[in-house]
Parts: structure tokens; sequence; C-alpha cells
């Protein structure tokens, strides 16, 4: 089956544009959630969505959000683009069905951002 | 709020060594334990994971097994291959409620050599 598709793969913008980035979780995986990776930072959580709802944020500026739909897919924002938002921008999805915290992730090939 | 430690490398070890990559964490409770791995061009997959305390997980000749007396969670195997190569982080679930988010430790680049 496919796995989680994200789109763009690769964009560049500059200081002050905002960007969207698209997530398709697995078929009939209802949990998708974000992560930014970066060389000084590595890997961190932005947030998570289950059932078009916001679960958990990460501790990321208001310029970062995101939004799912009723078909589970899922966007996030960044406005007023900052050279420091250069990364690659994960997205992961699951099932939902084991207990909170023990679920296993499956992450799509991400969108690396690259702001000028 | 909770956080893993972990060795960062890049580690270089010879194929067919004994590797070990150290994991620590802080943590209220006793939360589940993972090891995700980043092979080259590849996404983030998870490799191995323990949901309590001294439970073991394993995979692919990967061992780690879950020590509340010392919070850590060392990533093991005994004989590695070239095709071990990848970025590895170890990652606990992130505070907060919600229940996919996970705070990473900052990954341990593997290198091996044949």
């Amino acid at each position: 089956k496919a796995g989680v598709t994200q789109t763009p793969r690769y964009l560049i913008k500059t200081r002050g544009q905002q960007v969207t980035l698209s997530c398709s979780p697995i078929s009939g995986h209802r949990s998708v959630s974000w992560y930014q990776q970066t060389p000084g930072q590595g890997l961190q959580f932005l947030f998570e969505y289950f059932s078009e709802t916001q679960r958990n944020k990460g501790n990321f500026p208001g310029r970062f959000s995101g939004r799912q739909f009723s078909n589970s897919r899922s966007e996030m924002n960044v406005s007023t683009l900052e050279l420091g938002d250069s990364a690659l921008y994960l997205c992961a999805s699951s099932l939902l069905a084991g207990r909170s915290g023990a679920n296993v992730l499956t992450f799509g090939a991400g969108s690396r951002l690259t702001v000028l | 709020g909770d956080s893993v430690t972990q060795m960062e490398g890049p580690v270089t070890l010879s194929e067919e060594a004994f590797l070990t990559i150290n994991c620590t964490y802080t943590a209220t409770g006793y939360p589940s334990l993972f090891w995700y791995v980043q092979y080259p061009g590849e996404g983030l997959q998870l490799l191995l994971k323990a949901t309590k305390a001294d439970d073991k997980g394993s995979n692919k000749g990967f061992e780690a097994t879950y020590r509340k007396e010392t919070t850590s969670f060392h990533l093991e195997k005994g004989s590695v291959q070239v095709s071990d190569s990848a970025v590895y982080f170890c990652a606990l679930p992130y505070s907060g409620g919600g229940a996919d988010g996970l705070t990473f430790g900052k990954g341990t680049h593997l290198i091996i050599q044949p």
C-alpha cells in the first residue's frame, strides 16, 4: 500500500513569504504528526492531529500552524518565513490503535524548505 | 521537560564489530521508548521499541533493553554490516498530551567500513 506522501519534496522561498506543505497519510491512518529536522536542533515535534483536531503542539512560534481535513490529509503552514526556517519538514502517520505514546509512526520522505 | 540524550558521533566501526549506542532519558513515569533509523536517502523508520520497564525490543539483529534504574535504552548489535550505516535516533513520547508526538535525541551517525 502507498506510504506517507509529502508534497512538494523541495521548495525555495524568500524571507517574509509563506509556505504550505501537504501530507497524505497511509490509507486508514487517522493520526498525523509533523516534525522539523535541522542540523543544529535535530528533530523537533511541531504538532499532531487526529480527527481534524490538534491534540498537541510543540514549542514553536505561532507562525507555524497546521490543520487536518476530514480525509485525514494534513497541511502545515509557515508564515513570514525566516532564514532559520530552512529545514526538512517530516510528516508521520499512525493508526492510533495502540496505547497513547506507544504507537508506531510511519514517516514520509519530507519536504525540504530553503529560505533565502 | 522530558528529554533524550544520546552520543552524536559520527561513530565509525569496521564490519563485524560490536555496536553500542548509548541513550539516556529524563521523563516522568515510565514512557515507551523507541529507536528510529534514517538510512541514506530514505525516510525515518522504526527500528524497535519497548513499552515498559525491563522490556527488550529487537529487530534486524539490534536489541535495546528498557532500564528504569539507569533511565537508559542503549542500542546494541553483535556484528554490524556496511548496510547498517545510517543515523539512529532514540525517542520517547512528547510531554503535554496527545498520542503521537515524539521527543528525539540529536541522532547518532553510524559509519561501517568494510
